[in-house]
């Protein structure tokens, strides 16, 4: 069954410091995809970024990156010179190819709260 | 663009009480639409899915229900509402084989 596990509840850091969230996962499809989205104190969950599983190639926009290692089942996000505005809950979530809807299975969300 | 809508944005009702809750999406055809629950403090929840008009899948047994009466719109009901069901409500579509999903602003529901 699938499964995605994000360990860190609760997250804080000084404004400017790197901050890197953990996302480890479990599928048996060979085929699948990996999301992370931000919610912040509004509510709304905003899409960041999508990864297949046949493309471990690491991606960076602006002061995010996703590090995907299908080899520890992990798809980690790392946010360098953290700001204020990053201050919210991320959710990683997985989506298997074999389900025909594309529904996602989230974590249970990591808290980040960054402190000016 | 494709823009999702949401309403109401807040709703307190007592227990025992019937829900409707109302999802659209505009700039987009036949959109898988989903519903899930966000209990306080806690993940998300699939609750609904559909591929289509009349279409509609279930993934956790509830009181809710949800149908889907036209192309781009998605209600969520319940006949009596539990306290259990308080949480915030999140719709989201999607379209094409891009495979995100995308959300809308939420409903916020108390039940007292």
């Amino acid at each position: 069954a699938q499964k995605v596990t994000q360990a860190q509840t609760e997250i804080s850091v000084v404004e400017k410091e790197d901050v890197t969230l953990d996302c480890v996962y479990e599928t048996r499809d060979t085929t699948y995809y990996l999301f992370w989205y931000k919610q912040p104190p509004s509510g709304e969950l905003v899409f960041l970024i999508r990864r297949n599983s046949f493309d471990e190639q690491n991606e960076i926009s602006g002061r995010y990156s996703w590090n995907f290692q299908k080899s520890t089942s992990s798809f980690n996000f790392t946010i360098t010179a953290s700001q204020v505005v990053d201050s919210a809950v991320y959710f990683c979530a997985l989506s298997e190819a074999r389900t025909g809807a594309n529904n996602l299975f989230f974590g249970t969300g990591t808290r980040l709260t960054v402190i000016p | 663009s494709q823009t999702i809508h949401q309403w109401p944005a807040t709703l307190v009702q007592p227990v025992g009480s019937p829900l409707s809750l109302e999802c659209t999406v505009e700039g987009t055809s036949n959109p898988n639409l989903y519903w899930y629950r966000q209990a306080a403090g806690r993940g998300l929840q699939l609750l609904f899915y559909s591929v289509g008009i009349g279409q509609i899948s279930s993934e956790v047994p509830q009181n809710l229900s949800a149908s889907r009466p036209q192309d781009r719109q998605f209600i969520l009901s319940s006949k009596k509402l539990l306290l259990s069901d308080s949480g915030f409500y999140l719709c989201a579509w999607m379209a094409g084989v891009d495979r995100e999903q995308y959300f809308g602003p939420g409903t916020r529901l108390t039940v007292t």
